[in-house]
């Protein structure tokens, strides 16, 4: 089966340009999340949806971030424009939230974004 | 503060060592205990979770919560190179989890 998976894998990009990352979550996961990875802050929820609909955006950082999901096996995670302490490891991770929700997470191998 | 703190390490053993890796938390909210192991440049996968406090067996994998000291463990045992990799507890609420900064552990032959 596959695991969850983005794209691009590493993106070098100057300050003050666009970045999209994007991420497709395992078939039949209602959950998907946007962490922020960096030696200075370990790893940090940005977003997360569940069905479809953001329910807590409280990590994101500023305006500059944004993440849509239009529909359940597509997610982006722009940043406009984009500066260098963006510079970090962006993970997708996604799960089935039931009546059970351990909270288990599938992560997918990250998007390694430089700005120089 | 943080609500999860992790002991930074990094840990260096020998082969066949016992590691204990230890998080303590703050926010009495959190149902579910995890712990990750994560390789150079890969993302995360889950190694274990427990609910309630004691102890969670598998294999050469022991998790241990105590719920009242809000303090977690994950102790290896006969460990082998290939555990050599970032650690990171993570615990959960409301759907969402909160992850330590991971704790990199190397095992040498």
């Amino acid at each position: 089966d596959a695991g969850v998976i983005q794209s691009p894998r590493h993106e070098v990009t100057e300050m003050g340009q666009e970045v999209t990352l994007r991420c497709k979550p395992i078939s039949g996961h209602n959950s998907l999340f946007w962490y922020r990875q960096t030696m200075m802050r370990g790893l940090e929820l940005l977003i997360y949806f569940n069905n479809n609909v953001p329910i807590d955006d409280s990590g994101m950082p500023e305006d500059r971030f944004s993440a849509k999901m239009p529909n359940a096996s597509f997610s982006t995670l722009k940043i406009q424009p984009s500066e260098p302490r963006d510079s970090a490891v962006y993970f997708c991770a996604s799960n089935y939230q039931g009546l059970l929700n351990t909270g288990e997470l599938f992560f997918g191998e990250g998007s390694r974004l430089t700005v120089l | 503060q943080k609500e999860v703190e992790q002991d930074p390490g990094p840990l260096s053993v020998p082969e066949g060592a016992i590691v204990s890796l230890n998080c303590t938390y703050s926010n009495s909210a959190f149902q579910y205990f995890m712990w990750y192991r994560q390789y150079s440049r890969k993302g995360p996968e889950l190694l274990m979770y427990t609910y309630s406090s004691g102890n969670k067996e598998d294999g050469r994998f022991t998790a241990q919560v105590d719920k009242s000291s809000k303090y977690i463990s994950l102790f290896i045992r006969d460990s082998q190179p290939s555990d050599s990799a970032t650690y990171l507890c993570a615990m959960s609420w409301a759907g969402k989890s909160t992850f330590g900064d991971g704790t990199t552990l190397t095992v040498k032959p």
